[in-house]
């Protein structure tokens, strides 16, 4: 099974909302992954986190903020977006973060549609 | 930064027919090339990977084949079906340090036609 679930599928948010997206996977893997993917475009990283810790954050504004709760929940919250944030979220995970083809291979999620009104 | 160029942007084949997307990278220090498919709506899908001590790999009719020494990597479907319209990303992993990074080419969006 290498199933990663988001929800929710859709949300559709005011600027001044506080939503939050939710990723789970029990492939107990140990990398997790937001990206953000804009139409017709490749996904881009927004986070990582090794072992529920952040490893990397590329340079993602304040308004987002994860969380990783445990081994198999990964948490994006948002606050305060603009309409320019609208796009797809996709999670990811993968086995470790470390050399190794399988260990690195990524699984992704549906992703969830975000638009910001 | 790794940069992946991925071609060609666009492509229509015949039902049938064969499908060629190429990517070539920079760096050469990874473990692993890996293609995803993804259809509208949808998260992408692992295809099929390859490592870099292999020239080829082939999964039923999905064919990647790795040219190391020109830095290039390409994906081949075999008789190409509708079912397999859909957008196409090359990927290259690197790592630094105890960071780890997927870059994903630009994509190719294939159309199939029947």
């Amino acid at each position: 099974d290498t199933e990663v679930t988001q929800t929710p599928k859709h949300l559709v948010m005011g600027m001044t909302n506080k939503k939050s997206l939710k990723c789970e996977q029990h492939m107990g893997h140990r990398a997790m992954y937001w990206y953000k993917q804009k139409a017709k475009k490749p996904p881009e990283l927004m986070f990582v986190y090794s072992y529920e810790k952040l490893s990397i954050n590329e340079s993602v504004p304040s308004r987002f903020s994860p969380e990783c709760p445990n081994s198999s929940l990964l948490n994006l919250h948002l606050h305060a977006l603009q309409p320019e944030d609208s796009a797809l979220y996709l999670c990811a995970s993968s086995q470790e973060p470390s050399t190794g083809v399988a260990k690195n291979i990524q699984y992704f999620g549906a992703g969830t549609r975000l638009s910001v009104l | 930064q790794q940069q992946v160029k991925q071609s060609p942007q666009s492509l229509i084949v015949q039902k049938g027919g064969i499908s060629i997307i190429n990517c070539a990278y920079e760096n050469t220090a990874f473990d692993y090339f890996p293609w995803y498919q993804q259809f509208p709506g949808k998260g992408p899908a692992l295809l099929i990977a390859i490592r870099p001590d292999v020239s080829e790999k082939k999964e039923g009719r999905f064919t990647i084949s790795f040219n190391k020494s020109a830095k290039q990597f390409s994906l081949h479907i075999m008789d190409s079906q509708p079912g397999d319209s859909a957008t196409y990303f090359c990927a290259a992993p690197h790592q630094g340090g105890s960071n780890y990074k997927l870059t994903f080419g630009k994509g190719t969006l294939l159309t199939v036609n029947p």
